[in-house]
């Protein structure tokens, strides 16, 4: 069935470094691929998305290309804040079944 | 200000005992959905509904319910035969039912003692 894997955390660096979460999926047809943010102690809110392949979704400062031959949809941002520890979830959308598939999420954790 | 508004933010449960977690919408959105939150999980969909009167169940509906009487109103109860249903619980909505642009309350976290 359709699934979505993402990189295991927690993911830990320091104020301004360069950040990269994998993201892979497997799908029957062309999903849409989301990624959504969880800071602590909220709901999910949409960051990006991109809807068809070589679509590149971004969004303060984050970025994440549909990649169909490799089935990716790493999310990077070059330079993290503070304000950016929370959980990110990649995710995707079949259509003909109407739900959203979750990947397991990753925390980010920026230190000072 | 519009928002989905989940209460209670944490409950307490014994053993045995029905739960209703309230979600309410003034976003004027069609399609609303649960989700489970356990740790490393990532979210389950437990029910969604795209019109008033008609939901669906999602993976993991077995020992809860949910009703949609009104479109800003999808309460989801957690009955006793849900095994494991100490969680965290959200509820979204989306403006149009098969876009994947969902929007989420802030969760209610529930603890079954």
């Amino acid at each position: 069935g359709d699934s979505v894997t993402q990189m295991e955390g927690p993911v830990t660096l320091s104020e301004e470094a360069f950040l990269t979460i994998n993201c892979t999926y497997t799908a029957t047809g062309y999903p849409s691929l989301f990624w959504y943010v969880q800071y602590p102690g909220e709901g999910l809110q949409l960051l990006l998305k991109a809807t068809k392949a070589d679509d590149k979704g971004s969004n303060k400062g984050f970025e994440a290309t549909y990649r169909k031959e490799t089935t990716s949809f790493h999310l990077e941002k070059g330079s993290v804040q503070v304000s950016d520890s929370a959980v990110y979830f990649c995710a995707l959308w079949t259509g003909g079944y109407n739900k959203l598939i979750f990947g397991a999420g990753t925390r980010l954790a920026v230190h000072p | 200000d519009g928002g989905i508004t989940q209460s209670p933010k944490y409950l307490f449960r014994k053993e045995g005992q029905n739960v209703t977690l309230s979600c309410e919408q003034n976003l004027n959105h069609d399609a609303m959905y649960w989700y489970r939150q356990d740790p490393g999980q990532g979210l389950r969909l437990i029910y969604y509904s795209q019109i008033v009167n008609d939901f669906q169940k999602g993976d993991i509906a077995e020992g809860y319910s949910v009703s949609r009487e009104k479109k800003e109103s999808f309460p989801l109860t957690v009955t006793s035969a849900q095994k494991n249903p100490t969680a965290f619980y959200l509820c979204a909505s989306s403006m149009l039912a098969g876009t994947g642009e969902l929007f989420f309350g802030e969760g209610s976290r529930l603890t079954v003692l």
